[in-house]
């Protein structure tokens, strides 16, 4: 079975600070992982996605993970926060190798951006 | 280019009263179709999904059920709403062929029930 522990359900940063939002994961399977994002009373935009191969994942908006097989982890960065960064951040796992993959959802980080 | 149209956007319902949500996709044939349930403070719940028209899986038993009479129309529906049913609701899409896990979701449909 998959799971995704999110470690933080709120996160607060400055504006032009470095942002660090952490997941675990568990998988009886060679995962996909996922970090999708949530604005207020919005559904969710997919940010990037690792899926076996660069371990260092890029996605938008200037958002990068980094998949760590050895310590079962998929963190969420950014170099610089942006006001516009605000929201609900979601990381997610998918085991690739069943039939229909079901995505299995964390209970979510909020990010505050002071300015 | 794929979009994907959910309503209402809120709802507010008695116990008791029926409901129907709807979403329809366009842009895109033979899609997986999914609802989700995001409760406050807690992750998505995936309630149903779809891989056909007419098949349809359902992940917890609830008072809820869904239908997919087209391709690209997926509806989330109940008899008699319980207090317990409250919350925000997401439709989503993914491709059937090459599917990588990504999902595109719906703006949501808040339901209160009172």
């Amino acid at each position: 079975a998959q799971s995704v522990t999110q470690l933080d359900s709120h996160v607060s940063v400055s504006e032009g600070t470095p942002v660090l939002l952490r997941c675990n994961y568990s998988s009886s399977y060679s995962p996909s992982l996922f970090w999708y994002v949530q604005h207020p009373n919005k559904g969710l935009q997919l940010l990037l996605k690792y899926t076996s191969a660069a371990t260092l994942v890029k996605g938008i908006n200037g958002f990068e993970a980094e998949f760590k097989k050895s310590e079962t982890s998929f963190h969420l960065t950014k170099p610089s926060a942006h006001m516009s960064d605000a929201a609900e951040y979601f990381c997610v796992v998918s085991a690739r190798n069943t039939g229909f993959q079901k995505l299995v959802f964390g209970t979510g980080t909020r990010l505050l951006v002071s300015p | 280019s794929q979009t994907i149209h959910q309503w209402p956007a809120t709802l507010v319902q008695p116990v008791g009263s029926p409901l129907s949500l709807e979403c329809t996709v366009e842009g895109t044939s033979n899609p997986n179709l999914y609802w989700y349930r995001q409760a406050a403070g807690r992750g998505l719940q995936l309630l149903f999904y779809s891989v056909g028209i007419g098949q349809i899986s359902s992940e917890v038993p609830q008072n809820l059920s869904a239908s997919r009479p087209q391709d690209r129309q997926f509806i989330l529906s109940s008899k008699k709403l319980l207090l317990s049913d409250s919350g925000f609701y997401l439709c989503a899409w993914s491709q059937l062929a090459g599917y990588t896990g990504e999902l595109f979701f719906g703006e949501g449909s808040r339901l209160t029930v009172l």
